[in-house]
């Protein structure tokens, strides 16, 4: 079982540049996110998705964008790349309920220059 | 803003004693709470939940949650080597959106 597949696992971007960090899950979570966690930091939300053509800001969206056309797919989109993106970026997908456990991806390293 | 707080780090106890680590959280919505594990360049991965007030015990970790207070603690008995690691506190939210603390690094030395 694969869980939550995070493609690529390192990035070098050029300021200015964009690209399209993937995220796939197998798990059949309705529910998928993004964060972001800067070094010594923890993780804070970029957008979330509840499902399927449904998507939201968290506490951190600008600069990034989502689309969910699937239950399998929760991509997130970075558009003019600048050093404040440089970061980790952790997909996770979670099933509905109280007290469920959010699975994560492996991480995205990311780094802007 | 609503914010998780954790206790200042980096903690640092001798193998086989208890490491207390602390959280406070200011949402009073949040209903649930988590305590990630993550080792340096992996991803968190999920130790405990509670959500109700009171104790909860998984082998050698405890959790204890005061919604009063707004307070989330883990207690970690004879603390491991394997056990070094950051330690994340997160309040769940609506959706199941995660509020994560900055983090506490724990070190157990031998």
């Amino acid at each position: 079982n694969a869980g939550v597949t995070q493609t690529p696992k390192f990035r070098i971007l050029k300021i200015g540049q964009s690209m399209t960090l993937q995220c796939a899950q197998d798990m059949n979570h309705n529910y998928m996110y993004w964060y972001r966690q800067d070094p010594g930091m923890g993780l804070k939300l970029i957008y979330y998705s509840v499902g399927a053509g449904i998507t939201d800001k968290g506490e951190v969206p600008n600069g990034y964008n989502v689309s969910r056309s699937t239950t399998e797919d929760f991509p997130l989109r970075l558009e003019l790349a600048a050093p404040s993106q440089t970061s980790v970026y952790f997909c996770a997908s979670r099933a509905a309920g109280l007290g469920v456990e959010a699975f994560f991806g492996q991480g995205t390293r990311l780094t802007v220059v | 803003q609503k914010e998780v707080e954790q206790n200042s780090g980096p903690l640092s106890v001798p193998e086989g004693a208890i490491a207390s680590l602390n959280c406070t959280y200011s949402d009073r919505g949040s209903q649930s709470f988590f305590w990630y594990r993550q080792y340096s360049g992996k991803s968190p991965e999920l130790i405990m939940f509670i959500y109700s007030n009171g104790d909860k015990e998984d082998g050698r970790f405890t959790a204890q949650l005061n919604k009063a207070s707004q307070y989330v603690s883990l207690l970690i008995r004879d603390s491991q080597p394997s056990d070094s690691a950051t330690y994340l506190c997160a309040g769940g939210t609506s959706y199941g959106k995660l509020t994560f603390g900055q983090g506490t690094i724990l070190t157990v030395h031998p």
